[in-house]
């Protein structure tokens, strides 16, 4: 069974602080990762996709990707209180998405 | 608006009830899946279609449930004899074809409540 595990906090952080989201997988063949953010009783939205090992960067969000230690982390930087949400990694499980249980981000002002 | 689209966006039946929802993908995307989704937790694989072919089911799909794509365009999902736990958020998500990654773009969900 293909796991995803994310840590389900909250994590808080001040406004305009860097927050470091984590992800680690339990299928070392997974090839590619998804990150969604998911608003309180809204659905999931795509923010990144990476599958290579190293950094992508997108605006203010930059995915890592380390397959030696089946780890996937998500920066997001200068954090706003908008960015306050559920952000869940999901990993591609073959015509399917594997997601873990997400973990909250709190940013205040 | 051409985005993934559920109806209806919300649905109280009683348990027992026979209940129905509806997607409609992205009008180029081939792919489409259901998913469940609790409080707490991440969505969770129910189902998947390319085209019209439900290729994939999760052990989590009951005989109670049960998808079609008939023409390969929207798609619905029936949960008979509804019982209380399976109150959740049931999304529907959909994906382009020929690309390497699965990435999926999600509909708004539909919140199931059966009481």
């Amino acid at each position: 069974q293909k796991e995803v595990e994310q840590n389900s906090g909250p994590l808080s952080v001040p406004e305009g602080a860097i927050a470091s989201l984590n992800c680690t997988y339990s299928d070392r063949g997974s090839q590619s990762f998804f990150w969604y953010r998911q608003y309180s009783g809204k659905s999931p939205e795509l923010i990144m996709f990476i599958y290579s090992n190293g950094d992508k960067e997108d605006g203010r969000f930059t995915a890592q990707l380390n397959k030696a230690s089946q780890y996937v982390s998500l920066l997001i930087r200068d954090s706003q209180p908008s960015d306050s949400a559920t952000y869940l990694c999901a990993v591609d499980g073959t015509d399917k998405l594997i997601f873990g249980t997400g973990t909250r981000l709190q940013v205040f002002p | 608006d051409t985005g993934v689209s559920q109806n209806p966006r919300h649905k109280i039946t009683k348990r027992g009830q026979n209940v129905t929802f509806r997607c409609d993908p992205i009008s180029e995307h081939n792919r489409l899946y259901w998913y469940r989704q609790t409080l707490g937790q991440g969505p969770e694989f129910l189902t998947y279609f390319q085209n019209e072919a439900q290729l994939e089911k999760s052990r989590l799909l009951s005989d109670r449930f049960s998808a079609e794509r008939p023409k390969g365009s929207f798609s619905t999902l029936e949960i008979q004899r509804t019982e209380q736990g399976d109150s959740a958020m049931y999304l529907c998500a959909s994906s382009p074809p020929l690309t390497v990654n699965t990435e999926a773009f999600f509909g708004q969900g539909t919140r199931l409540t059966v009481v």
